[in-house]
């Protein structure tokens, strides 16, 4: 199956600070990938889709000027939580489509996460 | 009414048994469908898709998919240890956006 990496895998940062957080889909062209956050024992929460070239879609009640999404290229989007606080410590997972043959498959594979912690 | 309906569980079978988990969900335009396995503080890994009416085996794995009752399923056969986890089902709405539930809690005694 397609392969999506995260990176990075854990981190712990201050209150106020910012964390970049990267996603990339090793083996395939991802026009289009989503970030997910998860808070224990609770279900996956779409929080963004991003596109390629375009700016990225956000869900309802995600702040988009404290989540920032850029999808530079087709195998690399990142998110930057800006100003960081405790409440937003979680599991944040990213998942990509793969386009084969210029046709976007239905199936998403997720990266591995990355968990974070504000202090 | 959520999109995407799971029983939490916890759904507890003895190894060896068979394991069914089900799924209902309401955007009737839904075509397509995915379950997913979710070990504790790691992140969804793909088991199946569908997008038939019907049945799809794969290994110890079938899914079933009934569209007139909006209504997915996944069995897990000779059911293991190692296959306690949770499991994610999600689907692909008519406005092309995959939701997943809840998800529901499976434990495989040995």
């Amino acid at each position: 199956g397609a392969v999506v990496s995260q990176h990075p895998s854990r981190v712990i940062c201050k209150s106020g600070t910012s964390v970049k957080i990267e996603c990339r889909s090793l083996d395939f062209q991802a026009t289009t990938m989503f970030w997910y956050r998860q808070f224990p024992k609770q279900s996956l929460m779409l929080m963004a889709t991003s596109n390629e070239g375009s700016k990225a879609t956000y869900e309802q009640g995600v702040e988009k000027d404290k989540f920032l999404i850029n999808h530079a290229s087709l195998t690399l989007s990142t998110l930057t939580v800006t100003s960081a606080h405790p409440e937003d410590s979680s599991f944040y997972i990213c998942s990509a489509r793969e386009r084969v043959a210029g046709v976007r498959r239905n199936e998403q594979f997720f990266g591995p996460g990355t968990r974070l912690t504000v202090l | 009414q959520k999109e995407v309906e799971q029983n939490s569980g916890p759904l507890s079978v003895p190894e060896g048994a068979i394991a069914s988990l089900n799924c209902t969900y309401s955007d009737r335009g839904s075509q397509s469908f995915f379950w997913y396995r979710q070990y504790s503080g790691k992140s969804p890994e793909l088991i199946m898709f569908i997008y038939s009416n019907g049945d799809k085996e794969d290994g110890r794995f079938t899914a079933q998919l009934n569209k007139a009752s909006q209504y997915v399923s996944l069995l897990i056969r000779d059911s293991q240890p190692s296959d306690s986890a949770t499991y994610l089902c999600a689907a692909k709405t008519s406005y092309d956006k995959v939701i997943f539930g809840p998800g529901t809690s499976l434990s495989v005694i040995p």
